[in-house]
């Protein structure tokens, strides 16, 4: 089978640095994405990892180890506006495609 | 054009009835998925299409619901038979490429409630 596993809930301060964590079991793994979600809004896309170590877009930073099956998405200078919940989600090979998975999201509360 | 659109916004129908929702593309995009989210749940995948064909129809929960995508762009979403179960957000995405390597871009959803 296949699993996914993230924080239900995090909550860290305006300025502050957070990091989200997701471990996951999964057959034919090709990369793993991570989408933010606002309450009410559409899941945008906002980093992936195909490859092990440190992907960097402006505030926002994803990590991946295949060999521990797990990955982090870096959240620095946080902002009221990040206040939503983001989700990883795995790339998998299934009938001939790469399947997106998603887990559970965890909800992010930015405070003053 | 635009992004990924979807229609209606909401949707509120009675157990028993039938509805259909409707997802517009990005246009030139060839894949198009289906998902379905729970409150506090992701998205759960529900069919992909690669153009008019549908690649993967796996997670459609059983033979209530189908999806058709005629021309290779708009798609439409079937439920029969509606039950309170099936109350949910409805989402839409589409990417460019083939096989799903590609980022995939979302739609705002449909609200489905069933009474």
């Amino acid at each position: 089978g296949q699993s996914l596993e993230q924080p239900s809930e995090v909550t860290a301060v305006e300025g502050a640095i957070v990091q989200i964590n997701c471990t996951y079991q999964t057959s034919g793994f090709y990369g793993l994405s991570w989408y933010q979600q606002h309450d009410g809004g559409a899941p945008t896309f906002l980093s992936y990892n195909g490859l092990d170590g440190l992907e960097e877009t402006g505030r926002f930073s994803s990590f991946l180890s295949r060999s521990d099956s797990y990955g982090y998405l870096l959240l620095q200078e946080l902002q009221m506006k990040d206040s939503a919940s983001y989700f990883c989600a795995v790339r998998r090979h299934s009938g001939g495609y790469q399947k997106v998975t998603f887990g559970i999201g965890t909800k992010l509360q930015v405070i003053p | 054009g635009a992004g990924v659109s979807q229609t209606p916004s909401n949707k509120v129908t009675e157990k028993g009835k039938y509805v259909e929702l409707r997802c517009d593309p990005i246009s030139g995009h060839t894949a198009l998925y289906w998902y379905r989210q729970s409150l506090g749940q992701g998205p759960e995948f529900l069919i992909y299409f690669q153009g008019t064909g549908a690649a993967d129809d796996s997670g459609l929960p059983n033979d209530r619901f189908f999806a058709v995508r005629p021309e290779g762009s708009v798609s439409t979403l079937k439920i029969q038979r509606t039950e309170r179960g099936d109350s949910a957000v409805y989402l839409c995405a589409s990417s460019p490429g083939a096989a799903g390597t590609d980022t995939q871009y979302f739609g705002p959803g449909t609200r489905l409630t069933v009474l």
